[in-house]
């Protein structure tokens, strides 16, 4: 079974920190996602990466960095935290071996910034 | 412009009935589609998948129904298990670059009773 491990569940940080999430998947997969689940939107795409030292913007990038120095692990940085970054993170994970294969979730970090 | 719209945000059934799950699409790009559970705390995972040569695709108690010429797609729990009470995510993807990226809806709460 894949395992992607996000860090924290819970996490409460102040405005204008720099906040860290990490994700670590276990299945050496290629492509990697940050996500935030906000209700009535769904889940929106903030960066992925293709592989090690890649990145692309997703969405909604505004407000947000990512790294991805190793292959298994992706993270999301906020520069300078602000209260309508308070959300649910979701990363994600895929392979691109096989046709068409899903992205495999986190269980999420719900992220408060007062 | 919410390209992937699921325009029931809850539906609530019966134990042993069908629930029926509706998500429409804009982007005639989008070739293949995705449905995801989400339980309270923890991530999304995956369910069950439709390519658009197909109209439709089942799984046990799950089926997928794609419309392409009204780009409707609908997914078919029989028989409905209070199990089965989650939020359901419907996604597209289009094939051009293989990416994995993917475009969610809004999500629906899906509450089956006993």
């Amino acid at each position: 079974d894949v395992k992607v491990t996000q860090s924290s569940r819970y996490l409460v940080k102040r405005t204008g920190e720099k906040v860290f999430l990490e994700c670590v998947q276990d299945m050496d997969h290629e492509n990697m996602f940050w996500y935030r689940q906000d209700p009535g939107l769904g889940l929106r795409l903030i960066y992925f990466s293709y592989d090690v030292k890649m990145k692309e913007k997703g969405d909604i990038p505004e407000g947000y960095s990512v790294s991805r120095e190793k292959k298994e692990r992706f993270s999301l940085i906020l520069e300078s935290a602000s209260t309508n970054q308070t959300s649910m993170y979701l990363c994600a994970s895929r392979t691109t071996q096989g046709y068409r294969q899903p992205q495999h979730f986190g269980d999420g970090t719900r992220l408060s910034i007062l | 412009d919410q390209q992937v719209k699921q325009n029931s945000p809850s539906l609530s059934v019966q134990e042993g009935r069908i629930s029926i799950l509706n998500c429409d699409y804009t982007n005639s790009m989008f070739d293949y589609f995705l449905w995801y559970k989400k339980y309270p705390a923890e991530g999304p995972t995956f369910l069950i998948s439709i390519s658009s040569i197909k109209d439709k695709n089942e799984d046990g108690r799950f089926t997928v129904f794609l419309n392409k010429s009204a780009k409707h797609l609908s997914l078919h729990i029989v028989p409905s298990q209070p199990g089965d009470s989650a939020v359901y995510f419907c996604a597209a993807s289009a094939s051009s670059g293989n990416t994995g990226k993917l475009i969610f809806g809004q999500g629906t709460t899906l509450q089956v009773k006993p």
